[in-house]
């Protein structure tokens, strides 16, 4: 089993849709969470954190279920540069409990919004 | 002026080549990561150091060495190319753990062995 597991799509929308992304993480003792963005032949960027009351930066809504090992990412009126690889990405920690510094990417999901 | 730099951005090479990707950061950030990404499998970190004594292997070191020249400097080597290591090479940074854990990225060296 992948440490950091996405859907790859690809997923197309049209502009204004709603879509949502899934990611599940085997670690359990995962420290933090993150949504990354790459565009075409471009290298990833930070779109936002996840936190475990959820949270939401715009039209952009991550939220992480511990319980479950799993987070999401939900986009709210589709913009068409919204089209990217949306990279879930997870600090595995460390047995002390404390950050470790070392990110584990997911394969990345694909999104296509068009006119 | 971009704060991760890397070069070259493009190289062709053969197999049994020695190769070496550079990584210079402007930002004073303490930890620096190799990593490689393949399509449909992601990024994989290849080596990581958090300050320039200390270097760790990641999950695909293999074929691979690194150098810690200077806290601003990282540099990958593959002593002897071979055709599985074409892929895109990502170099990137980050502070100490904070809340954010925010990796900064260079712009990538697309390395294409023959």
């Amino acid at each position: 089993r992948k440490e950091v597991e996405q859907d790859p799509g690809p997923f197309n929308v049209p502009e204004g849709a709603t879509v949502a992304f899934n990611c599940t993480y085997s670690n359990s003792a995962s420290q933090s969470f993150f949504w990354y963005r790459q565009d075409c032949r471009k290298e990833p960027k930070l779109l936002m954190s996840v936190y475990s009351s959820g949270n939401e930066d715009g039209r952009f809504t991550a939220q992480l279920n511990r319980a479950s090992q799993y987070i999401s990412l939900l986009i709210r009126d589709s913009k068409l540069s919204d089209s990217a690889t949306y990279l879930c990405v997870v600090n595995m920690g460390n047995a002390g409990g404390t950050s470790y510094g070392k990110l584990t990417f997911g394969q990345g999901t694909i999104l296509t919004v068009h006119p | 002026d971009a704060d991760v730099t890397q070069t070259p951005r493009n190289r062709i090479t053969k197999t049994g080549k020695r190769i070496m990707l550079e990584c210079s950061q402007t930002k004073g950030h303490d930890r620096m990561y190799w990593y490689r990404q393949d399509p449909g499998l992601g990024l994989r970190l290849i080596y990581y150091s958090f300050d320039v004594k200390d270097i760790n292997k990641g999950e695909i070191s293999d074929g691979y060495s690194v150098s810690r020249q200077a806290q601003a400097k990282f540099s990958l080597s593959l002593e002897s190319a071979i055709p599985n290591q074409t892929a895109l090479y990502f170099c990137a940074t980050s502070d100490l753990p904070g809340d954010t854990d925010t990796q900064y990225f260079g712009p990538g060296t697309r390395l294409t062995v023959l």
